[in-house]
């Protein structure tokens, strides 16, 4: 079965410092589906990127970036410069394919709270 | 664009009392939902998901239940609440045909059984 491991329950950084989020999957599955999600302190997530099993080339949107590695199954995120609105919880997940529909097996890691303070 | 709603946004609600939260989706056809529940401070847990009308699959085995009876409409429902099932409460949407596979999250409902 699938998961996904965010090790860092809680992160604290000061403002303009780049921090690293961690996440590491498990899947038996070669065509699946990662993603970032940021929970702000209103409750809604949104979503921040996805990246499928064949790409593995980082991605940077602004500030963020993204470090896929399928050798160690990991998908990290790296905001750069971080600012106080950055502060929220952040979750990794993923998603495998059923038949065709790959929305019915998704799995989020326990999520990072990240605190950036002024 | 596609929208996703939620209501209530907040509900205080006694404990055996029955509970029914909506989601509607605009502005695609044929998603995929899902109803989520989050307690304080934890992780996702996801409870329902629906592939179409009338077609529900449950994670959990709890007194909750789902039901879609239009094709973007996802209620979530208790005939009698208990105190564990306070929580926030999030829906979600996917497009299974889209070729993107992420889900888009309402604002949620926060859940607080006395």
């Amino acid at each position: 079965a699938q998961k996904v491991t965010q090790a860092q329950t809680e992160i604290s950084v000061v403002e303009k410092e780049d921090v690293t989020l961690d996440c590491v999957y498990e899947t038996r599955d070669t065509t699946y589906y990662l993603f970032w999600y940021k929970q702000p302190p209103s409750g809604e997530l949104v979503f921040l990127i996805r990246r499928n099993s064949f790409d593995e080339q980082n991605e940077i949107s602004g500030r963020y970036s993204w470090n896929f590695q399928k050798s160690t199954s990991s998908f990290n995120f790296t905001i750069t410069a971080s600012q106080v609105v950055d502060s929220a919880v952040y979750f990794c997940a993923l998603s495998e394919a059923v038949g065709d529909n790959y929305g019915q097996n998704f799995v989020f890691g326990p999520g990072t709270r990240l605190s950036v303070l002024p | 664009s596609q929208t996703i709603h939620q209501w209530p946004a907040t509900l205080v609600q006694p404990v055996g009392s029955p509970l029914s939260l909506e989601c509607t989706v605009e502005g695609t056809s044929n998603p995929n939902l899902y109803w989520y529940r989050q307690a304080a401070g934890r992780g996702l847990q996801l409870l329902f998901y629906s592939v179409g009308i009338g077609q529900i699959s449950s994670e959990v085995p709890q007194n909750l239940s789902a039901s879609r009876p239009q094709d973007r409409q996802f209620i979530l429902s208790s005939k009698k609440l208990l105190l564990s099932d306070s929580g926030f409460y999030l829906c979600a949407w996917s497009d299974p045909a889209g070729g993107s596979y992420e889900q888009y999250f309402g604002p949620g409902t926060r859940l607080t059984v006395t």
